[in-house]
């Protein structure tokens, strides 16, 4: 069973901080994707990464696929209070997306 | 274009009884997949359709079930509610439903079993 971890499960810091969020399996995804999810909305997606040691920017949020395939980390710069929201990872399985449990982020004034 | 619609967004139901949850695909997509959310559990894969074919199923109980229509709008049905069932039900559509590709989901459907 393919299984994905997100570390942390919440986190609250003051704005202008960083922070990374990780994602991690024993398991190697053909892709993965980060999603944020705000309250009463449904996941967006902010990027898909298919190659081990991708890197990919997005403004603030670099994202980085594992070269083994089986991790990637979310780092957001310069932390804004609009980056509040829940971020999810899923990898892509054979036959369907693998979701972590996700990390809540509160982002300060 | 327009986004995913979820019908409706609210629903309150009584335990044994059953309820059926409708989702409009964006234009042109033919995937929908259907995902049941619970905090701290992250989304629950339930199924996904294609062109009317189940393609694929998660490992939830027969009480769970769907089926697609020939515009490829979407319906789940959920019979004998339990109180474990009280979750947000998204739905998802695509273009291919392959993995790597985008997902655009719904506002989806806050379900309360009570």
């Amino acid at each position: 069973t393919q299984l994905l971890e997100q570390s942390p499960q919440f986190l609250s810091i003051q704005e202008g901080e960083n922070l990374t969020v990780y994602c991690n399996s024993s398991s190697v995804f053909s892709s993965l994707q980060w999603y944020r999810q705000e309250p009463g909305e449904g996941p967006v997606l902010l990027v898909t990464v298919v190659t081990g040691g991708e890197v990919k920017k997005l403004k603030r949020l670099t994202f980085q696929f594992g070269d083994a395939r089986k991790d990637s980390s979310l780092h957001i710069t310069a932390a804004q209070p609009g980056d509040t929201g829940l971020y999810l990872c899923a990898g892509g399985g054979n036959y369907q997306l693998i979701w972590g449990a996700g990390t809540k982020l509160i982002i300060k004034p | 274009k327009a986004g995913v619609t979820q019908t409706p967004r609210y629903l309150i139901k009584t335990r044994g009884q059953q309820v059926t949850l409708s989702c409009s695909p964006i234009s042109g997509h033919r995937s929908v997949s259907w995902y049941q959310q619970t905090p701290g559990q992250g989304l629950q894969f339930l199924f996904e359709y294609f062109s009317e074919t189940q393609r694929n199923k998660g490992n939830f109980p027969g009480r769970f079930s769907g089926r697609q229509f020939s515009n490829s709008r979407s319906e789940m049905n959920v019979s004998t509610l339990e109180l474990g069932d009280s979750a947000l039900y998204l739905c998802a559509s695509s273009l291919t439903g392959w993995v790597n590709t985008e997902a655009f989901f719904g506002q989806g459907t806050r379900l309360t079993v009570v």
